[in-house]
């Protein structure tokens, strides 16, 4: 069974421009939740999604948003890029919240 | 929030030497899982434990949930066993999980041959 996809892997993009990460969760799993990693912050939650329906949000800004399609597919977008918006980001799903979450490869985002 | 703590943040080992990770956290929670990051990235589930002991090879888990912590074993290491330990917990609203995995800062295992 093939596992958490992202796309893309690698990016560069330019401040003040917008980025869209894709992610497909493992077959039949409906929870898919993102992560943002940087050196200095470490792993930090930016939203969960279940049924196409958002229920959890980290603390970023509204800058960041993502959703869920029917198929449980999943896209984050960054609007804006900052220099800080540079990390690598993770895309995890699970059977439902509170299960064993299985991660992505991760897109790493480099803005300049 | 809840506090997640891992210790120690770095550790050097020789192949085959056994090794402890510890990750302590300040409140109660509903899950608690241990992941290991390979140097290309990828977080790999190594348990979901919250709570009593389980064994999968040479790795093995226990969470002591009422004293709030949780060991991660690794026996006859070997160089691919280098990586960064993540214990992450799941702390949950009235019972039920928030979806929110809080993530300690991880202990940087370097296994050297």
């Amino acid at each position: 069974k093939a596992g958490v996809t992202q796309t893309p892997r690698y990016l560069i993009k330019t401040r003040g421009q917008q980025v869209t990460l894709s992610c497909s969760p493992i077959s039949g799993h409906r929870s898919v939740s993102w992560y943002q990693q940087t050196p200095g912050q470490g792993l930090q939650f930016l939203f969960e999604y279940f049924s196409e329906t958002q229920r959890n949000k980290g603390n970023f800004p509204g800058r960041f948003s993502g959703r869920q399609f029917s198929n449980s597919r999943s896209e984050m977008n960054v609007s804006t890029l900052e220099l800080g918006d540079s990390a690598l980001y993770l895309c995890a799903s699970s059977l439902s919240s509170g299960n064993t979450i299985y991660f992505g490869e991760g897109s790493w985002l480099t803005v300049v | 929030g809840i506090q997640v703590e891992q210790s120690p943040p770095d550790l050097i080992l020789q192949e085959g030497a056994n090794s402890t990770l510890r990750c302590n956290f300040s409140d109660s929670v509903n899950n608690l899982q241990w992941f290991h990051q390979n140097p290309w990235g990828q977080l790999i589930n190594l348990f979901y434990i919250p709570s009593g002991t389980k064994q999968n090879g040479r790795l093995s888990a226990t969470t002591v949930a009422t004293e709030r912590y949780s060991l991660l074993y690794i026996s006859s290491s070997q160089t691919t066993d280098s990586g960064v330990y993540f214990c992450a917990v799941d702390q949950g609203v009235y019972g039920g999980s928030q979806g929110n995995l809080i993530f300690g800062k991880g202990t940087k295992l370097s296994v050297k041959p």
